[in-house]
């Protein structure tokens, strides 16, 4: 199998404030990890791509001094929400990119939930 | 940029009824997955297809890549409570490895 993990599951945290997500594969590596945001009743929308040992690749949109990407070892990515506002507050998940015999599959974390006051 | 069309949005069903959900595309992908996702849940992998034309099963669950490789379907058989849930299509391409994905079918099953 292949196991995605991801630390906090939720976070209530107050406006102005930054907030660290953590994504690993526990199985596997992962050169590549990618951050999705989802808001409620819609589907997930990619914020950025994270490769290990170089810079991460953002969206249209998405603003990278405001959610640091960090992919420092084959099995971690770090998503840094800073100076968080009550409109980051949203469902953030994670997903890791499994290669497998010529084949390549993402699997997902179980999400964090960001409230912000 | 690339779209999924996913139908129905939502489905309404009898238990031990079947259910079918399709994905369409503008554009060509190399691989399709299926996805289940439970409130509060991140996404859960189902099936993958990695061949135009490619059949596969899980346990009660039939997935199919299309030959024009535009789009895939998802059947559920003989479902029960437990289906419940949200499921997203997703497709990959060589070019982009980020997934687009699928707007979701929501699934309510009464027992």
């Amino acid at each position: 199998g292949a196991v995605v993990s991801q630390h906090p599951s939720r976070v209530i945290c107050k406006s102005g404030t930054s907030v660290k997500i953590e994504c690993r594969s526990l199985d596997f590596q992962a050169t590549t990890m990618f951050w999705y945001r989802q808001f409620p009743k819609q589907s997930l929308m990619l914020m950025a791509t994270s490769n290990e040992g170089s810079k991460a690749t953002y969206e249209q949109g998405v603003e990278k001094d405001k959610f640091l990407i960090n992919h420092a070892s084959l099995t971690l990515s770090t998503l840094t929400v800073t100076s968080a506002h009550p409109e980051d507050s949203s469902f953030y998940i994670c997903s890791a990119r499994k290669r497998d015999r010529g084949t390549e599959t993402q699997y997902f974390g179980p999400g964090t939930r960001l409230l912000v006051l | 940029g690339q779209q999924l069309n996913q139908s129905p949005q939502s489905m309404f069903i009898q238990e031990g009824e079947d259910v079918s959900m399709n994905c369409t595309s503008s554009s060509i992908f190399n691989t399709w997955l299926w996805y289940k996702q439970d409130p509060g849940e991140g996404p859960v992998l189902l099936i993958a297809l990695y061949k135009a034309g490619e059949l596969t099963s899980n346990g009660r669950l039939t997935a199919q890549f299309g030959i024009t490789r535009k789009d895939s379907f998802l059947n559920i058989s003989a479902s029960i409570p437990s289906d419940v849930g949200i499921y997203f299509c997703a497709g990959a391409d060589t070019g982009r490895r980020a997934l687009t994905f699928g707007s979701g079918t929501r699934l309510q099953v009464q027992p």
